[in-house]
């Protein structure tokens, strides 16, 4: 079973703050993602990875920045925290368009 | 770039009733794979059901869908509603890139 854990899983931040959500997969997969899970706007792609060293935009790039270290980990960050950005975010980590993503456990983020 | 359509944002239902959630997608490649994902409640989402075959009906935990390439459409259906398929489901095309992009989610709620 694909393994992708979140960590952490819950967090309040400032405005103004600085915010790193990290993400790790155990499964050799190439490809990466960071999610945001709104009401009414379903799961909206921030930032992908596929392969270490690499991070592209997604749909709704603005306000954050991603980092892909290593095969296993992705993070994304946020330098300057706004309650706009209170959500929930999910990663995933997929190996090509013919097979699944699989999602981590999601991190909900609150920014006061 | 590629993109899908949920018709519906949120459909009610009474137990027993059939099930039918759209999704229509764009996309110029011309062999897509496409994906039912489903959430519950406090949960990730996770793989539904999938197909890349034009035509071809694929089944998957009483549910069931075509991937009608002429209509690009791959319609999510069940014969019977229970009320465990309360859940939020999401379509999502796999389009030839690395990128992953989910359309804006279906929320189906079953009453007794």
């Amino acid at each position: 079973e694909a393994a992708v854990t979140q960590s952490p899983r819950n967090k309040v931040a400032v405005t103004g703050g600085k915010v790193t959500l990290s993400c790790n997969q155990t499964n050799n997969h190439n490809n990466m993602y960071w999610y945001r899970q709104d009401t009414g706007h379903g799961l909206r792609l921030i930032h992908y990875s596929y392969g270490a060293g690499s991070t592209e935009k997604g749909d709704i790039p603005d306000g954050y920045k991603a980092s892909r270290p290593s095969q296993e980990n992705f993070s994304l960050i946020l330098e300057l925290a706004t309650p706009s950005q209170t959500s929930v975010y999910f990663c995933a980590s997929g190996d090509g368009v013919v097979t699944e993503v699989f999602f981590g456990k999601g991190t909900r983020l609150t920014v006061v | 770039g590629d993109s899908v359509t949920q018709t519906e944002g949120l459909v009610t239902l009474t137990e027993g009733l059939p099930v039918m959630l759209n999704c229509t997608y764009q996309t110029i490649y011309s062999n897509p794979f496409l994906f039912w994902y489903v959430q519950h409640l406090n949960e990730s989402p996770r793989l539904l059901l999938k197909s890349f075959t034009d035509n071809k009906r694929t089944e998957h935990q009483g549910f069931h869908a075509t991937l009608h390439k002429s209509s690009s459409s791959f319609h999510l259906q069940k014969s019977s509603a229970q009320l465990s398929d309360s859940a939020l489901y999401y379509c999502a095309p796999g389009t030839g890139g690395y990128k992953v992009v989910f359309g804006s989610g279906t929320r189906l709620l079953v009453s007794p």
